[in-house]
């Protein structure tokens, strides 16, 4: 059974800062993985999405990579904003399913 | 396109009580999945629909329960609300393919007295 695990559950940071988070999963054998961004009360925002053929992914300030072999993906923000402030979440598909498996997030709070 | 819709955006309701959700996927979109969203369980799979059948169930009691119509929108009920089902439901709609990208709707936060 697929098990997603996020580290660190909470986070604090100045604004400006570059940040990392991490998600590890225990079946390397994944079509892809998902970063989604959710905000208090709402629902998820899909940010970042990396086939398992890929080892990067970018969108603006965010970057994603992903290492199978080892079970683990970073979500790389950079020069991080107060509008930042979300929860992460990371998600791999269940084998033979279109559903997912979910990491229990990263709050993230970005400070002015 | 329009997104995911999912009505109502919120409930609350009584113990004992039954209540049902609804969500319309992306045009175009077959499969649509429910999850159950809470602080101490994160976001944990409920079912998955797929032309009007049931193709995957997680590990929740049979007062979960849903279906499909055949335009792809899907209903999920729940009988008997215990205080614990207190949480914001979310659906997500795909393609099909194993490995497509799920698009999730706002949720239902579903209160339970």
């Amino acid at each position: 059974k697929q098990e997603v695990t996020q580290i660190p559950a909470a986070l604090s940071v100045p604004e400006g800062e570059n940040l990392v988070l991490n998600c590890s999963f225990t079946d390397s054998a994944i079509y892809n993985l998902q970063w989604f961004r959710q905000d208090p009360g709402k629902g998820l925002t899909s940010l970042l999405l990396i086939q398992s053929s890929q080892r990067e992914q970018t969108s603006g300030r965010l970057n994603a990579s992903l290492d199978k072999s080892s079970g683990r993906s970073t979500l790389y923000i950079a020069a991080s904003q107060p509008g930042d402030s979300a929860t992460y979440l990371c998600a791999v598909p269940n084998s033979g399913y279109s559903t997912l498996t979910f990491g229990k997030g990263t709050m993230l709070l970005v400070s002015p | 396109k329009a997104g995911v819709t999912q009505t109502p955006r919120y409930l609350i309701k009584t113990r004992g009580q039954q209540v049902t959700l609804s969500c319309s996927p992306i045009s175009g979109h077959r499969s649509v999945s429910w999850y159950q969203q809470t602080p101490g369980q994160g976001l944990q799979f409920l079912f998955e629909y797929f032309s009007e059948t049931q193709r995957n169930k997680g590990n929740f009691p049979g007062r979960f329960s849903g279906r499909q119509f055949s335009n792809s929108r899907s209903e999920m009920n729940v009988s008997t609300l215990e205080l614990g089902d207190s949480a914001l439901y979310l659906c997500a709609s795909s393609r099909d393919r194993e490995g497509d990208i799920q698009y999730f709707g706002a949720g239902t936060r579903l209160s339970v007295l």
